[in-house]
């Protein structure tokens, strides 16, 4: 039972132009949304969160949007650059069942063409 | 980056042996996670850790036992590998408890023959 979905294994976007990756959740009870980065061979690297009492969250170039009654949120990125190929994961916690652990979707490989 | 290092980062063992993986931080954080990723499954959760001497088990946790004697250090012991335990393994610290942003360690290769 796959609580977090991301069902693009990978998309390809224009550099200068608007990347959006798509990530769909089951569990009513996740309150907080995080996305990570991923270049092959290294950790995930932490991008940008959302709490389940804003709808949007933005930090410069990347901006995440929260839809709770369709169970869905979006990171988008703009404009892409380069450096943004990589493997983005969209994860998910409910912090009213103590701090237990992320639950991840399978990732969504980000490739920027020049 | 936060200050997290994992030991060895990469190994091969054999089925049935014994393997010890480290994870060590720097930033005093109460919380800390061990992961595996997959081709297929992203990163799942197998062991974590609220405090010295406090763990619980994740999604994953057959085959897995942890311990946590100080709070710099979280170890993840595989009793007998087995070659289903071929994968990534990352390590990851929080502070928070409500909202748990989590920082990763740079992950250990395992290659079980």
């Amino acid at each position: 039972d796959q609580q977090v979905k991301q069902n693009s294994p990978s998309l390809s976007v224009q550099e200068g132009r608007i990347s959006i990756l798509n990530c769909d959740y089951t569990n009513s009870m996740f309150d907080y949304f995080l996305w990570y980065k991923k270049y092959p061979a290294e950790g995930p690297t932490f991008l940008i969160s959302i709490s389940s009492i804003k709808d949007k969250n933005e930090d410069g170039r990347f901006t995440v949007f929260l839809n709770k009654s369709a169970k869905h949120l979006s990171l988008h990125i703009v404009p892409s650059q380069p450096g943004d190929s990589a493997v983005y994961f969209c994860a998910a916690s409910d912090s009213g069942g103590g701090a237990d652990g992320l639950t991840f979707g399978k990732g969504t490989h980000l490739i920027i063409q020049p | 980056d936060a200050g997290i290092t994992q030991s060895p980062r990469h190994k091969v063992t054999e089925t049935g042996t014994p393997v010890t993986l480290r994870c060590h931080q720097t930033e005093n954080h109460r919380y800390m996670y061990w992961y595996r990723q997959d081709p297929g499954h992203g990163l799942r959760l197998i062991h974590y850790s609220y405090g010295v001497k406090d763990t619980d088990k994740g999604e994953v946790s057959d085959g897995y036992s942890v311990s946590r004697s100080k709070t710099e250090d979280f170890l993840l012991t595989l009793e007998s590998a087995t070659s289903s335990q071929t994968s990534v393994y990352f390590c990851a610290i929080s502070e928070l408890l409500q909202g748990e942003t989590q920082y990763f360690g740079p992950g250990t290769r395992l290659l079980v023959l």
